[in-house]
């Protein structure tokens, strides 16, 4: 099986960085995905994450340590329309698990 | 390209009734997924189907179905509705090859409320 953990709520400024930590335990490993949704809309894809490592994209950056079985979503420049839910998933085979997700709002 | 479209949008129904829902995944797409997401139980794998095949089935009781048609197309069934499979049920399409192939590609969901 898999166990994801992410924090329920931040709060961060405009224009600050907010770290969005993720730790998992899983009997297999094929990627560790970020996701952002928005309320009332689908989840879109941020990133992915298979080798230990920083991806940056953009604004965003995701980390991942296997070994520690843990990865973090670095949202940079916070801007008024990153308040949303962003969803840490784990990829075992052929099925995704999905963390509860972390409430990101941010304030003026 | 379109994206991922699933129908209906919205859906009511009464206990005991079944319902079908339909996802229609990318042009060139051949997995799709579904997932239940919920308030409280969060985003929960329902099952994937691939060619056809359902390569794999979370927890969830038997009343939960699907399938997949040659052309990817994908239906989900739920049959003797309750209360909690209020939700909003999410579809997912995405490639079987190539470097994008891990990418799940989602569509905008159906509201099935439950009375």
């Amino acid at each position: 099986g898999q166990n994801i953990d992410q924090p329920t709520e931040m709060t961060a400024t405009e224009g600050a960085i907010v770290q969005i930590n993720c730790t998992y335990q899983t009997s297999g490993f094929n990627g560790l995905f970020w996701y952002q949704q928005h309320a009332g809309e689908a989840p879109t894809f941020l990133s992915y994450n298979v080798l230990d490592g920083l991806e940056e994209k953009g604004r965003f950056s995701s980390f991942l340590s296997r070994s520690k079985g843990y990865s973090y979503l670095l949202l940079k420049e916070l801007q008024m329309k990153d308040s949303a839910s962003y969803l840490c998933a784990v990829r075992g085979d052929y099925k995704l698990s999905f963390g509860a997700g972390t409430t990101v709002t941010v304030r003026a | 390209k379109a994206g991922v479209t699933q129908t209906p949008r919205y859906l009511i129904k009464t206990r005991g009734q079944q319902v079908t829902l339909s996802c229609s995944p990318i042009s060139g797409h051949r997995s799709v997924s579904w997932y239940q997401q919920t308030p409280g139980q969060g985003l929960q794998f329902l099952f994937e189907y691939f060619s056809e095949t359902q390569r794999n089935k979370g927890n969830f009781p038997g009343r939960f179905s699907g399938r997949q048609f040659s052309n990817s197309r994908s239906e989900m069934n739920v049959s003797t509705l309750e209360l909690g499979d209020s939700a909003l049920y999410l579809c997912a399409s995405s490639r079987t090859r190539g470097a994008s192939q891990n990418e799940q590609f989602f569509g905008p969901g159906t509201r099935l409320t439950v009375l």
